[in-house]
């Protein structure tokens, strides 16, 4: 079946430096791809819609500047969380749908803590 | 896309059937049903999906209301990996579709 590969699983970085995810597609290619944010006992929060060759689209309320989005080819789109804060902490999670009728295969999310 | 209502939590015994509720009454002519799960600390894993018809595949069976507003996933057999956070997302079909998560209810599965 379809992949999204989503690396790293996990990462530590200091405060103040930036932290890149990497999402692909293995199997298929993905013209769009949704990056999502998860805190501890909550749902799964959509960030922005990646848009391969052109900008990605932000959620209400979500710092592009502070959450760069690069989708530069048909299998992978990346997240930069820049200038990271303690408060960025969260589980990121990306997405895409490999068959127009068919259901989004998820990656295996990032679990990313800022000290 | 419309919203959905979820009861916060079930939970069932093993091998007997978990039965998930899902309120839309606000859905479209257009718009489906999805299922996802979410095991703890995973991504979220797509389970079924359905317009109008009662759909069934090797995870689970998904019953729709004639008149749409509510569906029903039906895991038949549960097992203890079954445990998990259930999400019925309504949304229209497509690659640029966003999905909307709720909160999910979360079936816990006892031995």
């Amino acid at each position: 079946g379809a992949v999204v590969s989503q690396h790293p699983s996990r990462v530590i970085c200091k405060s103040g430096t930036s932290v890149k995810i990497e999402c692909r597609s293995l199997d298929f290619q993905a013209t769009t791809m949704f990056w999502y944010r998860q805190f501890p006992k909550q749902s799964l929060m959509l960030m922005a819609t990646s848009n391969e060759g052109s900008k990605a689209t932000y959620e209400q309320g979500v710092e592009k500047d502070k959450f760069l989005i690069n989708h530069a080819s048909l299998t992978l789109s990346t997240l930069t969380v820049t200038s990271a804060h303690p408060e960025d902490s969260s589980f990121y999670i990306c997405s895409a749908n490999p068959r127009e009728m068919g259901g989004y295969t998820f990656g295996s999310g990032t679990r990313l803590t800022v000290v | 896309d419309a919203k959905t209502t979820q009861p916060p939590s079930m939970d069932c015994a093993e091998g007997r059937a978990a039965n998930l509720p899902c309120n839309h009454s606000t859905i479209s002519g257009n718009e489906y049903v999805y299922w996802y799960r979410q095991i703890h600390s995973q991504g979220p894993q797509y389970i079924i999906h359905g317009l109008k018809n009662n759909e069934t595949n090797e995870m689970a069976s998904l019953i729709i209301t004639e008149d749409r507003k509510s569906s029903t996933l039906i895991l038949p057999h549960a097992t203890l990996r079954d445990t998990a956070v259930y999400y019925c997302i309504v949304s229209h079909t497509g690659a640029n579709s966003k999905l909307t998560f709720g909160k999910g209810i979360t079936l816990s599965v006892r031995p």
